[in-house]
């Protein structure tokens, strides 16, 4: 089955311990993305990956850091968490290129950090 | 820089009737995507619908519909014999068909509630 697998589902950390969320797609995409959903504010992008060892920022990416060393795996780290980056997270991926938009979702990781 | 706007956060429908959510966006690009995803409490992002805004001809899936209105920026989603299991936030979103990072730039969501 195609899918986005992000885990784990449910974290709650305290301020400072690092934490890594993972995800991992098996559609063999170039492109993967981490969104946090915050509300009143919808998603918005944290960083984005156009394929293997190829990231950049996207709107929100203080706190934040990626990194891409296999094409299905594209892991969100966060080094020093603060109760502001508690929040929802999606790990998305896609082809890259025009013709095929749509955009797989993984089911999200509520982080909760106290 | 884009933006997505919905009014409403919230909406409700009686089961079998028809109700639209709202969405507005600004842009000055001509060529770009518009979509409506859904968000049941599963959290799961489920895409509704797309439209590209180089097709005058409003998109369809099923018992939703889209009513696009590119000189006014104007995106509303209907839904046609509301059912239960349509109850979720709903998001709107716009991607430019420029930008590289293919980002998807979300309003912030409308509840939608389901009256039995």
């Amino acid at each position: 089955e195609a899918q986005v697998t992000q885990n784990p589902r449910y974290l709650i950390t305290v301020t400072g311990k690092k934490l890594t969320v993972t995800c991992s797609q098996n559609m063999n995409h170039e492109y993967m993305s981490w969104y946090r959903q915050d509300p009143g504010l919808g998603l918005r992008q944290i960083y984005y990956s156009m394929n293997v060892e190829v990231t950049d920022k996207g709107d929100v990416p203080e706190g934040y850091k990626v990194s891409r060393k296999e094409k299905r795996n594209f892991p969100l780290i966060l080094e020093s968490p603060s109760p502001n980056q508690t929040s929802l997270y999606f790990c998305a991926s896609k082809y890259r290129g025009r013709l095929n938009e749509k955009l797989f979702f993984g089911s999200g990781t509520q982080l909760s950090v106290l | 820089a884009q933006t997505v706007t919905q009014s409403q956060p919230e909406m409700s429908v009686q089961e079998a009737e028809t109700v639209t959510l709202s969405c507005t966006y600004d842009t000055s690009e001509s060529d770009y995507y518009l979509f409506w995803y859904k968000q049941p409490p599963s959290r799961q992002m489920i895409l509704v619908i797309r439209q590209e805004a180089y097709k005058q001809q409003n998109a369809t899936e099923n018992r939703f519909s889209v009513n696009f209105q590119k000189a006014a920026k104007s995106f509303s989603l209907k839904i046609s014999d509301s059912q239960l299991g349509d109850a979720a936030m709903y998001f709107c979103a716009y991607r430019s068909a420029r930008d590289s990072s293919y980002k998807l730039i979300f309003g912030s969501g409308t509840r939608l509630l389901v009256r039995p």
